[in-house]
């Protein structure tokens, strides 16, 4: 069964701390893994997409990481700020059939001063 | 400015009463779909579509309708609302469903209760 999960489901922080959100899927075959931020009140927005060949990608103080072989996926928020207080989403794609995109149930991420 | 609308933001209504949200973007994609997203389990697909009159259910159909007679509109339709259609709605688009790459592009959402 095609799947994804996210843990921790809610996570508190310290402003300038770093935190690590992980993903783990079972969606096969496999073809790219997206991470999305999303403010209170609004929609995603994506952050980065990760490929089968891509181990680590990062987007400002985001870096993401893949390992295909695990199946396992991590968002690491460094030097945090009160601004990503956010829930964040793992999205999941699969390479075949049009209804192909799995999404995890995200982790909320509330950054305190 | 390159985005997807969505009318209207919030909408209070009773059992029953037919309702419409309405959807559009215009970045002249091809690929739009509406989920919907509810505490504790995440963004669930309702319907999409992958081009002007080509319309499937997604992983929630029941109880909604679509229809995807333009290019940029893509509105959801509630025949029947009942309660547990209670939640919060987005529609997405992407510039086509076949490109691996494409990023999905999601509105500012819809909060709809029905009492």
């Amino acid at each position: 069964k095609n799947q994804v999960e996210q843990s921790p489901q809610s996570l508190i922080i310290l402003e300038g701390k770093n935190c690590t959100l992980q993903c783990n899927y079972t969606v096969s075959p496999f073809s790219n893994l997206r991470w999305y931020k999303q403010d209170t009140g609004r929609g995603p927005v994506s952050l980065t997409i990760m490929t089968f060949s891509e181990n680590t990608k990062s987007n400002g103080r985001y870096t993401a990481t893949l390992d295909a072989d695990t199946k396992q996926s991590s968002l690491h928020i460094t030097a945090s700020q009160l601004s990503d207080s956010a829930s964040y989403i793992c999205v999941v794609r699969r390479e075949t059939g049009a209804n192909n995109l799995f999404f995890g149930t995200g982790t909320r991420l509330t950054v305190i001063p | 400015e390159a985005q997807v609308t969505q009318n209207p933001r919030y909408l209070i209504t009773v059992t029953g009463k037919k309702l419409t949200v309405t959807c559009s973007q215009n970045m002249n994609h091809e690929y739009m779909s509406w989920y919907r997203q509810d505490p504790g389990l995440g963004l669930r697909q309702i319907y999409y579509s992958m081009n002007v009159e080509v319309t499937d259910k997604g992983d929630v159909p029941e109880g909604y309708k679509v229809s995807r007679k333009e290019k940029r509109n893509f509105p959801l339709i509630l025949e029947s609302p009942s309660p547990n259609q209670t939640s919060l709605y987005f529609c997405a688009s992407s510039l086509s469903w076949d490109r691996a790459y494409n990023e999905q592009f999601f509105g500012p959402g819809t909060r709809l209760t029905v009492l």
